[in-house]
């Protein structure tokens, strides 16, 4: 069955270190990929995507993800974390056309 | 930038009332969306709907209906409220495309069932 995989449901940074989100997906074509934030109180926010070509992809806000097939991983990525990146992180795959499927979120806190 | 506007961010309700969500988008996209967000279960698809008067079941559609009259507005209905419906609801919306375009999210309804 088609699944997506946040294995850290909490994260705490020191401001100013780096950070890695882990995102396991399984699915069997060529996924589709995303990476979402939500801060307190928000809706979504698209941070990146992923649908085919370089699997090293750039985002907003200095976030970036590597599509690595060979591990049916996207991980998230930014080298340093600002206070403001205190947040909950969102990993979906879309299946078919209109259908996303969400990891169950990583809430990220950082630390002055 | 593509705007989605969830009429109520929060709302109290009783059990038994008929609950209305609405949401609308300003950019004249064919697809519509309803998640509930409920800890560490993330975003479960309710319903959506791909035109006008069209709709499909998502994952978790029981206890709940969906309304499509016009292409930029799109209604989720709580006929019977159960408490077991408080929850977090967001709408979203994305393009008609084949390249899975990015969906669109509002900020969210917090709905709670006394």
């Amino acid at each position: 069955a088609q699944s997506v995989t946040q294995p850290d449901i909490h994260i705490t940074v020191s401001e100013g270190a780096s950070l890695e989100l882990r995102c396991n997906y399984s699915y069997g074509a060529t996924p589709y990929l995303f990476w979402y934030v939500q801060s307190p109180g928000q809706g979504l926010q698209l941070l990146l995507k992923y649908f085919s070509g370089d699997t090293l992809v750039q985002g907003i806000k200095g976030f970036e993800a590597e599509f690595k097939r060979s591990q049916s991983s996207f991980n998230l990525r930014k080298p340093s974390v600002h206070w403001s990146d205190a947040a909950e992180y969102f990993c979906a795959v879309a299946r078919g056309t209109y259908k996303y499927i969400f990891g169950t979120g990583t809430r990220l806190k950082v630390l002055a | 930038d593509v705007k989605v506007t969830q009429s109520s961010r929060y709302l109290v309700k009783r059990t038994g009332e008929k609950v209305f969500l609405e949401c609308v988008q300003d950019m004249d996209h064919e697809n519509m969306f309803w998640y509930r967000q409920d800890p560490g279960l993330g975003l479960r698809l309710i319903y959506f709907s791909y035109d006008v008067k069209m709709k499909e079941k998502g994952d978790i559609p029981e206890g709940y209906s969906v309304s499509r009259e016009k292409k930029e507005r799109f209604s989720l209905i709580l006929e019977s409220a159960s408490t077991n419906q408080t929850s977090m609801y967001l709408c979203a919306s994305s393009p008609a495309d084949r390249d899975n375009q990015p969906q669109h999210f509002g900020d969210g309804t917090r709905l709670s069932i006394l």
